[in-house]
């Protein structure tokens, strides 16, 4: 089946460090992606990973990916308020389905 | 910026009535896909076209039709338009017909009143 699963809030400290989860279910996707959505705003691509990888650091983003559990993770160090903003997990279908499923997102608030 | 163009940013319109949305994708990509995000559903996969022919479908309406022309660029039309037809569309291109990265557009937001 087709289904992406996030947590629908997270609220950190400015600084602190935010875990964003996510699983899936499809164990055919080759990529998995993280978009980001500021209020208003189109989707910004912010990092993907292979589904052969366990993991991806790209400044301050890492992505943990366990394809046993179907579980994807990205990791935001030293949190900021820019960082505000609702954060899509996505898999790619692959086996002729090129779409991406997204999950519902998750909105990260960031507090002083 | 993203590179993908889509026009108009803000649509309002009646019920019944057919709106076309229009997209412009990165330069050398030949795919584009068009996405609906809605409050109850979330962000849905429509539809891809790939150098002007349709690739893969997705929960499309019958009433939504889009196509790819020889520049590239694409046009979603919606008709018959309902109030649940309110949305944000997103327009999405990549650079092949495969799994590669798709970059997303601002969207045009639709208001069916």
């Amino acid at each position: 089946g087709e289904d992406v699963e996030q947590s629908l809030f997270l609220s950190v400290r400015e600084g602190d460090s935010s875990v964003i989860n996510c699983t899936y279910t499809d164990s055919s996707s080759t990529y998995l992606y993280w978009y980001k959505q500021e209020p208003g705003a189109g989707l910004q691509l912010l990092t993907y990973i292979f589904s052969n990888m366990d993991m991806k650091q790209d400044q301050r983003l890492t992505v943990l990916l366990n394809k046993k559990d179907k579980h994807l993770s990205l990791r935001i160090a030293d949190t900021q308020t820019g960082d505000s903003a609702i954060y899509f997990c996505a898999e790619h279908l692959s086996g002729g389905y090129n779409k991406l499923i997204f999950g519902a997102g998750t909105r990260l608030a960031v507090h002083p | 910026d993203s590179g993908v163009t889509q026009t108009p940013k803000h649509l309002i319109t009646a019920t019944g009535q057919r709106v076309t949305l229009r997209c412009s994708p990165r330069s050398g990509d030949l795919s584009v896909y068009w996405y609906q995000q809605s409050l109850d559903q979330g962000l849905q996969f429509l539809i891809q076209y790939y150098n002007g022919e349709e690739r893969a479908k997705g929960n499309i309406l019958e009433r939504f039709s889009a196509q790819q022309f020889p520049d590239l660029h694409s046009e979603l039309n919606l008709s018959s338009l309902e109030l649940g037809d309110s949305a944000l569309y997103f327009c999405a291109s990549s650079l092949g017909q495969g799994e590669e990265t798709q970059y997303f557009g601002p969207g045009t937001r639709l208001l069916v009143l």
